[in-house]
């Protein structure tokens, strides 16, 4: 099966950066996807590595190591509306284009 | 343009009883998805439907979930003698097609089986 490992909750500053780490397991997979989601709101798409290495969007960027089945996600300049939960989502894997979510981390931006 | 759109927003059921929610994909998306999510927790996938294809229904955790869509527009899933374990809010996804990368996430259903 597919699984995948996030820690529960990061704490950081206005201002800071942060880094969210996601492990994985899988036999197999397409890409590595990264989804935000406010509290009571629906998971809004941020990023989605395909190939090894840094995907930059804005003050967002998305790293993906195949051989270490790690990834992870950055914020710059953190703002205090993204405190929110990040949830890492393996695509695909066999003959399905499914996305298998991660147990999320609660960030929590402190002024 | 109009997103994915879900009804009912909120449904307080009885166990037993069955439940019917209903999914409206963007225009065009030929991918669709269903996921639960509950309280606090990540989202588990159900169902996916692309085009025309057969769904892959490897998440549906019984035989009492089903799910239908027909061609590559609205979807419905129904839930048969609901129970309490079955209390989440229900979201449904739709994607341009297999080999997009964005999916589109509706507001969801909260279900409530007292």
């Amino acid at each position: 099966g597919q699984s995948l490992e996030q820690p529960s909750e990061v704490t950081a500053v206005e201002g800071a950066i942060v880094q969210i780490n996601c492990t994985y397991q899988t036999s197999g997979f397409y890409g590595l996807s990264w989804y935000q989601q406010h509290d009571g709101g629906a998971p809004t798409f941020l990023s989605y590595n395909a190939l090894d290495g840094l995907e930059e969007t804005g003050r967002f960027s998305s790293f993906l190591s195949r051989s270490d089945s790690y990834g992870y996600l950055l914020l710059q300049e953190l703002q205090m509306k993204d405190s929110a939960s990040y949830f890492c989502a393996l695509k695909g894997g066999g003959a399905t284009n499914k996305l298998i979510f991660g147990t999320g981390t609660l960030l929590a931006v402190q002024p | 343009g109009a997103g994915v759109s879900q009804s009912p927003s909120n449904k307080v059921t009885e166990k037993g009883k069955d439940v019917e929610l209903r999914c409206d994909p963007i225009s065009g998306h030929t991918a669709l998805y269903w996921y639960r999510q509950r309280l606090g927790q990540g989202l588990e996938f159900l169902i996916y439907f692309q085009g025309n294809s057969a769904p892959d229904k490897s998440g549906l955790p019984s035989d009492r979930f089903s799910a239908e869509r027909t061609g590559e527009s609205v979807s419905t899933l129904t839930i048969q003698r609901t129970q309490q374990e079955d209390s989440a809010v229900y979201l449904c996804a739709s994607m341009t097609g297999p080999s997009y990368n964005e999916q589109f996430f509706g507001p969801g259903t909260r279900l409530t089986v007292l």
